[in-house]
């Protein structure tokens, strides 16, 4: 079976820009979290969906949103890119929320 | 408010030898416990979890893991290291009930086994 996908791997955008990434979640999970990993940090918690309803949002600005689709595939919206952005953003997924996460291989952004 | 504190920012271990990577937590209530491990480049892979039951709880590639509800501990163990296991590893640590159902994660320890 696959697992959490996530697109693109690796992209570099320029401050100011928008960014968009991509998530679909392993077959049958109907809940997907989106976390975002730092150099030398754990992954820290953004936002969790289910069901195409937003169930949490970490502390992150309004520069940040997201949305999940009728597939439970989801998308991550990064508004006004700063050099602060860059990181490896993670998809998680699980069959609802509270039951285990199983993660994706990331995506790599670069802001320059 | 839950937290998680994973002491070690690097352990070291000779091949052969056993590994014992710390994690000790905060929540109000009673916690989900979780390890994950993450090789270089990579996303985090679930290796194990604790709910409730035998304090003792084994996970994926030999891994195990000991809750221990009066010191607020979940160190991840393993009886003998291979060069393959070194890689980063996040504790992460969520409430049962009353709260989010979102998981928190330590900073990582970085284990290095070396041959």
């Amino acid at each position: 079976d696959a697992g959490v996908t996530q697109s693109p791997t690796h992209l570099i955008k320029t401050r100011g820009q928008q960014v968009t990434l991509r998530c679909s979640p392993i077959s049958g999970h109907k809940s997907v979290s989106w976390y975002q990993q730092v150099l030398g940090q754990g992954p820290q918690f953004i936002f969790q969906y289910y069901e195409k309803e937003e169930r949490g949002r970490g502390n992150f600005p309004d520069r940040f949103s997201a949305r999940q689709f009728p597939n439970y595939s989801s998308e991550l919206n990064v508004n006004a890119l700063l050099l602060g952005d860059s990181a490896l953003y993670l998809c998680a997924s699980s069959l609802e929320p509270g039951n285990t996460i199983y993660f994706g291989e990331g995506s790599w952004l670069t802001v320059v | 408010a839950q937290s998680v504190a994973q002491p070690e920012d690097q352990v070291n271990v000779a091949e052969g030898n056993p590994l014992t990577v710390k994690c000790t937590y905060s929540v109000s209530g009673n916690p989900y416990l979780f390890w994950y491990v993450q090789y270089p480049n990579r996303g985090l892979q679930f290796l194990l979890k604790y709910i409730t039951g035998d304090n003792l709880v084994k996970g994926s590639y030999g891994f195990e893991a000991e809750f221990n509800k009066s010191q607020t501990s979940f160190h991840l163990k393993k009886p003998s290291a291979l060069v393959s296991d070194s890689a980063l590893y996040f504790c992460a640590v969520r409430e049962q009930s009353g709260g989010s159902y979102i998981p928190t994660f330590g900073r990582g320890t970085s284990l290095i086994v070396h041959p």
